[in-house]
Order: structure tokens, then C-alpha cells, then sequence
């Protein structure tokens, strides 16, 4: 595997559901983000996380739950999800953490819908 | 707040021909990356602008920086249906740990 890659692709869960998407940078980077895509909408940073230590968490609600066990993997924990959280969820990595002037590389992302 | 503005927002043009989109933004930045999606797809660096006056360019796509005029544009040169896609400016400061970025400008290019 190269670059930056998302499990799973797609995901269709329910309000009362609790799933986790999941993210694996193979680039040897140090910070590793989280970003909601929404029709219509500019790209959100959700959370950003360098050498494993969360330092930006952008108001997002309590039921998206982060977690970066390593500086290679970022998982994103989801529970009692609302329809208006269905949106393409995008994980990227960059060499060093913000500030910085490095390019982020992002995953294929989540399709994710909440029925 | 930083805030940023991208138009068009949606453009259909034919091969061949010439454009620019816009990339506007409201507060002092020290950095503008853009990048292109295509459907389905996740986003792909295409420059990274430093410093005022910087032009980049690669194939029929140039981009250029005027940190005084808050202002950056991508020229597409005798566009070709490749380059059909999203395209996103996103603008940081270094104060912020954040990206801001445009809404995306949607380039269909006709044969």
C-alpha cells in the first residue's frame, strides 16, 4: 500500500449505530487530519492530530470520537449519528504538524451515509 | 475570519480554450495550496504558492500568488477533457493550525 488509505469506502449505518472509520498514512508523516466533505459545502477540518497528540478538535459534536493510536493510524469512532452527518469523511497526513507549510495528502475517503 | 472566495463556481468550456478561476481571500496568509478532485476521487496537490509572486506551473495549469491583492488564479491553457474536475484553493495563516478552504470551482471540459 502506498500514500494515505481509508477503510471503508462506503458505509450505510443507522442513527443508533456506533462504527469507526479507519485511516493508515504509509508516508512516514507526523500529523494526520480528519476532514467532513458535504455537498455544497467547503471542506471541514474536523481534527487534527500530530505525533499521536490531538491539537485541534473544530467544535466538532461528541459523537464523532477520534483516536490516533500511532503517527501512522487515525481512526474515527462514530455513535447515535444524525441523517445531516452523511458526508464524504477524508483523512490526510502531512510530513510535519500545522503550522507548517507542508502539502497534506489525502485518503480516497468515506462515503458515509446515516439512514 | 479568514474566509475564501472561488469563482466561478461552476464552469463548462471547450477544448482548446483558455481560463482562469479565482481564488480570493480575506485576511493575510503566508501559504495557498490548490487541488484538484475528480468524481469519486479524493484530492490531489496540485501547487503549493509561498510567496507573493510566486507562479507555478505544470502542463496546460499555471498558478500564481499576489499576497498584497489577497489573490491567487489558476490559468488553464488549451484546455484538454482530462483536466474535467473540482478544483480547490485552500489558504492557511500561521497563527491558525487550519486550512481554509474554497468552495470549488467544477470545470467540464467539452470535446
Amino acid at each position: 500500500e502506498t500514500g494515505v488509505t481509508q477503510t471503508p469506502r462506503h458505509l450505510v449505518m443507522g442513527m443508533t449505530n456506533k462504527k469507526s472509520l479507519k485511516c493508515e498514512q504509509h508516508l512516514g508523516h507526523n500529523a494526520m487530519y480528519w476532514y467532513k466533505q458535504s455537498a455544497k459545502k467547503p471542506l471541514e477540518l474536523m481534527f487534527v492530530y500530530s505525533l499521536e497528540e490531538r491539537v485541534e478538535n473544530n467544535s466538532v459534536p461528541s459523537r464523532f470520537s477520534p483516536e490516533c493510536p500511532n503517527s501512522s493510524h487515525l481512526f474515527l469512532h462514530l455513535h447515535t449519528l444524525q441523517p445531516e452527518d452523511s458526508a464524504l469523511y477524508l483523512c490526510a497526513s502531512s510530513q510535519d504538524p500545522p503550522p507548517n507549510r507542508d502539502t497534506q495528502y489525502f485518503g480516497p475517503g468515506t462515503r458515509l451515509t446515516v439512514l | 475570519e479568514l474566509k475564501v472566495e472561488q469563482n466561478p463556481l461552476f464552469l463548462s468550456m471547450q477544448e482548446g480554450k483558455n481560463y482562469t478561476i479565482y481564488c480570493n481571500y480575506s485576511t493575510t496568509s503566508d501559504r495557498l495550496y490548490w487541488y484538484r478532485q475528480d468524481p469519486g476521487k479524493s484530492l490531489e496537490s496540485l501547487f503549493v504558492l509561498l510567496s507573493n509572486g510566486a507562479v507555478k506551473q505544470e502542463g496546460r495549469l499555471m498558478a500564481s500568488l499576489d499576497t498584497k491583492a489577497r489573490l491567487s488564479t489558476l490559468h488553464i491553457t488549451a484546455a484538454v477533457h482530462d483536466l474535467s474536475a473540482t478544483y480547490f484553493c485552500a489558504v492557511g495563516m500561521d497563527s491558525n493550525y487550519q486550512l481554509i478552504w474554497g468552495a470549488g470551482t467544477k470545470l467540464i471540459i467539452k470535446p
